[in-house]
């Protein structure tokens, strides 16, 4: 039973068009995270959500818009996608300590 | 500002033989520090963390990291490598307090392991 889930695992796209990436997690933890990971594996957090309610929000274009329907669910919507948001995002989800557990990646390749 | 290094981009060793992964932390407090394994096509495992007490920290798969604070650093080491452990491994710090906070990363090492 995955802890963190995300779906589509791959996501090809052409330029310009609206994706969505969804992120479950069954652990009963408050917070939940996105990051990017780019082509030499730089990661980087782009939002957090505690309880539903946006708490981190790096500098991230507005194309880029998360949502939390609830605490086990953490989605991100990409709008007008462009060449350089090719890269793998992975979501993440953290309890009362800090040790934060990863899904395994989401792979959007915009064409 | 905060920031984490590791020097290596690529590290290349022998099975059975030993490793040592450089990580070393610029940050206003000693945060807390974590070791994360990347095996290809595959989401972040943690290896394991320092948040207090003993600075030799023992982590799963045969890991473990010494936490140096004169010298910022949190190295990860293990005595013998198998083949298994070619990957991208991640140093992360995170700030004290607060159950959620972001990760830093370092930009990560790649080990290859040689027959």
């Amino acid at each position: 039973d995955t802890a963190v889930s995300q779906t589509p695992k791959y996501l090809v796209t052409q330029m310009g068009n609206d994706k969505s990436i969804k992120c479950e997690q069954n652990l009963g933890h408050d917070t939940m995270y996105w990051y990017k990971q780019d082509s030499k594996k730089f990661l980087k957090i782009m939002f957090s959500y505690n309880n539903k309610e946006l708490i981190i929000n790096e500098t991230v274009p507005n194309r880029f818009s998360p949502k939390s329907p609830d605490k086990a669910h953490l989605n991100l919507h990409i709008n007008s996608l462009e060449l350089g948001d090719s890269a793998v995002y992975f979501c993440a989800s953290s309890g009362d300590f800090a040790i934060q557990y990863f899904g395994a990646g989401t792979r959007l390749s915009v064409l | 500002a905060q920031s984490v290094t590791q020097p290596d981009i690529h590290i290349t060793v022998s099975e059975g033989a030993s490793l040592e992964l450089r990580c070393n932390y610029s940050y206003g407090a000693t945060p807390y520090l974590f070791w994360y394994v990347q095996s290809p096509g595959q989401g972040l495992q943690l290896l394991l963390k320092y948040f207090s007490g003993d600075t030799l920290v023992q982590g799963i798969k045969g890991f473990e990291a010494e936490f140096k604070r004169s010298q910022s650093s949190f190295n990860l080491r293990k005595p013998s490598v198998h083949w298994s452990d070619a990957a991208e491994y991640f140093c992360a710090v995170a700030p004290r307090g607060g159950g959620y906070n972001k990760l830093i990363f370092g930009a990560g090492t790649r080990l290859a392991v040689h027959p």
